[in-house]
């Protein structure tokens, strides 16, 4: 069964610095990673997708995230922090099984930035 | 432009009464949404899969006589909460799955709270 990690329940960052937010998989073939941002009492939005090639990805808002197979994990990062970035970070895994995309979300890291 | 519709944002209604939450696709002809539900401070959990023409999805865990799945037509899915509790209380989020290789797309959430 798949399963994501985030092992930072609540991070903290000044404006301007730089962010990190960890993300690990579980799962028993290429996964397809996602990073989605959530706004208090909005849906979810995404931010960045890996399916294969190139294992840096760019997102939107200035997010990167970095696939790497041996430590099965996603990370999402920012070079300067936004004091519009704060809001909750979900991590996601999921399959292309034909019509159907079960995704798997991480317990999600919730960021407030520090003015 | 937003390409899926949740309506309501809100809704509060009475211990025993029955809620029907709506999905839009917006864009596109959608034959696969999915119903999530966001207890507070928690992760997104899959509840059903919805596909149009045919019965729903369950996870396991999830009572099909209690959250009833419509999906009648290509860019409506409907999700009805019956006979309600206040334990039912939660955010509930519909998505929809875009072209192959691409994205779900996620509606905005629908806020219940049962008294």
């Amino acid at each position: 069964a798949q399963s994501v990690t985030q092992p930072d329940i609540h991070i903290t960052v000044s404006e301007g610095a730089s962010l990190e937010l960890r993300c690990n998989y579980s799962y028993g073939a290429t996964p397809y990673l996602f990073w989605y941002v959530q706004s208090p009492g909005q849906g979810l939005q995404l931010l960045l997708k890996y399916f294969s090639g190139d294992t840096l990805v760019q997102g939107i808002k200035g997010f990167e995230a970095e696939f790497k197979r041996s430590q099965s994990s996603f990370n999402l990062r920012k070079p300067s922090v936004h004091w519009s970035d704060a809001a909750e970070y979900f991590c996601a895994v999921g399959a292309w099984l034909g019509s159907g995309d079960k995704l798997t979300f991480g317990t999600g890291t919730r960021l407030a930035v520090r003015p | 432009g937003a390409v899926v519709s949740q309506h309501p944002s809100w809704v509060i209604c009475k211990s025993g009464t029955s809620v029907k939450i709506e999905c839009r696709s917006l864009d596109f002809q959608a034959t696969t949404m999915f119903w999530y539900r966001q207890f507070p401070k928690q992760s997104l959990m899959l509840m059903a899969t919805s596909n149009e023409g045919s019965k729903a999805t369950y996870e396991q865990g999830v009572e099909k006589d209690k959250f009833l799945i419509n999906h009648a037509s290509l860019t409506l899915s409907t999700l009805t909460v019956t006979s309600a509790h206040p334990e039912d209380s939660s955010f509930y989020i519909c998505s929809v799955k875009g072209l192959q290789d691409s994205p779900l797309h996620f509606g905005n959430g629908t806020r219940l709270t049962v008294t």
